[in-house]
């Protein structure tokens, strides 16, 4: 199975601030790597597709990079809605696995 | 607007079966790959379940292999997951969603609201 550790596993800012959540695979992954925001109570959303295309309708301060093992979720200038748990996933193969979360807190 | 709606999903003792339902509307079902994905209370995500937009593969984790079943009709907008002898680890909320178009298991794009599976003595 293919291991998908990110860091750091919680993460305290301010609004205005950027931020940066990384992302490693246990094996080469190409670009089959997708990153999610969950709200508590929520169902995740999909931010960020092949690890560098933006999903329809999220703000462009949400970016993402990297290729085969590393991978990074940028946001820019964060906004008070952007306090959440952040999940990165590969779909390359199954089991399809997703790492750990980051809890984004406000600081 | 793409919506997903799980059903039935309730509390069960181990050993026990429950199959929940997915409902979908607004978008063209039979051209999606569709997935489950659960969360224990207080953790995180978990895959459970792909299947193809035609419903002739499913794929599985390893740790409902054997016990869980995905199947889809088309005819009636809808998947179904059975799940069978269930254990007190497969407590959670599970979440049916619909995966990026000519893609196999992921990325999932429209997420249902969930629906939460208790497994209890």
């Amino acid at each position: 199975d293919i291991q998908m550790t990110q860091s750091p596993s919680s993460l305290s800012a301010s609004v205005g601030d950027r931020v940066t959540i990384t992302c490693r695979a246990s094996h080469s992954i190409g670009n089959y790597l997708n990153w999610y925001q969950q709200k508590p109570g929520k169902a995740p959303n999909l931010l960020i597709y092949a690890a560098s295309s933006l999903q329809s309708g999220v703000p462009s301060r949400f970016s993402g990079g990297g290729f085969g093992i590393d991978f990074t979720l940028t946001i820019t200038s964060l906004q008070p809605e952007d306090f959440a748990t952040y999940y990165c996933q590969q779909s390359y193969t199954t089991p399809v696995t997703f790492g750990q979360g980051t809890r984004l807190e406000i600081k | 607007e793409v919506q997903l709606l799980e059903s039935g999903g309730g509390f069960v003792q181990p050993g026990g079966s429950l199959r929940l339902s997915c409902a979908a509307s607004g978008f063209t079902f039979s051209s999606y790959a569709m997935t489950w994905v659960r969360q224990a209370p207080g953790k995180g995500l978990e895959w459970v379940s792909s299947i193809s937009a035609t419903g002739d593969t499913a794929y599985y984790a390893d740790s409902v292999k054997g016990r869980f079943t995905f199947s889809r009709d088309n005819s009636k907008n809808t998947l179904y997951l059975q799940m069978n002898s269930l254990r007190a680890e497969d407590t959670a909320v599970y979440y049916c969603a619909k995966v990026r178009l000519l893609y196999t298991y992921g990325p999932a794009m429209h997420w249902g609201q969930g629906t939460l599976v208790t497994v209890s003595s």
